[in-house]
């Protein structure tokens, strides 16, 4: 266990609905990234928050956002959602310092359907 | 576009052998990397990480770095079934603390 939390841990959402996804960050950590893992695929970035700031963003439309809380628990959120945002959500927390990438530890995972 | 490349496999080992595991990167500037393997239906959990060229061993699993060849690799040696999973590969840049994963290679330890 890497003290990541998700929740919900699967959803099953409709075409157009909206999706609040969360993440309890490690302990001792201050920085969240955002993945999206398609089945057969590898994570593909979303984007980072560190101290309550988005710090880069993949590629990934405006309807992704998200945020994180002064305990550096995080939310993305989804809006009109389409049938290709199916997929393993996955949070993970890192503690970042200058000059250096941190590991990354993810947690369990939220998995979205979307019919 | 920073690109992190790795056979899909499957891989195929019988039980007791060694497994290797390859990943190759774009990004010359690239300074941490990062072995995950996940289970089906899991999130990735951390193996190994390495900075330096040369080798990094912990326990049954060895990393190796040449960063002159932009190549990073995992070996597993005496494979059980229960290392089957998907391994992925994760280099971060300098000045980045976003890392960029490869697809992963699918590992089958056949006893």
């Amino acid at each position: 266990e890497t003290g990541v939390t998700q929740s919900p841990t699967h959803l099953i959402k409709t075409r157009g609905q909206q999706v609040t996804l969360r993440c309890s960050s490690q302990s001792g950590h201050n920085t969240v990234s955002w993945y999206q893992q398609a089945l057969g695929q590898g994570p593909q970035f979303i984007f980072q928050y560190y101290r309550e700031e988005e710090n880069g963003r993949g590629n990934f439309p405006p309807r992704f956002s998200g945020l994180q809380f002064p305990n550096y628990s995080s939310e993305l959120n989804v809006n009109a959602l389409e049938l290709d945002d199916s997929a393993l959500y996955l949070c993970a927390s890192s503690r970042a310092v200058t000059g250096a990438q941190e590991t990354q530890y993810f947690g369990p995972g939220t998995r979205l359907l979307v019919l | 576009q920073k690109e992190v490349e790795q056979n899909s496999g499957p891989l195929s080992v019988p039980e007791g052998a060694i497994a290797s595991l390859n990943c190759t990167y774009s990004d010359r500037v690239s300074q941490s990397f990062f072995w995950y393997r996940q289970y089906s239906g899991k999130s990735p959990e951390l193996i190994m990480s390495i900075y330096s060229n040369g080798d990094k061993e912990d326990g049954r699993f060895t990393a190796q770095l040449n960063k002159a060849s932009q190549y990073v690799s995992l070996l597993i040696r005496d494979s059980q079934p229960s290392d089957s999973a998907t391994y992925l590969c994760a280099v971060g840049s300098g000045g980045s603390y976003i890392p960029t994963f490869g697809r992963g290679t699918s590992l089958i330890v056949h006893p």
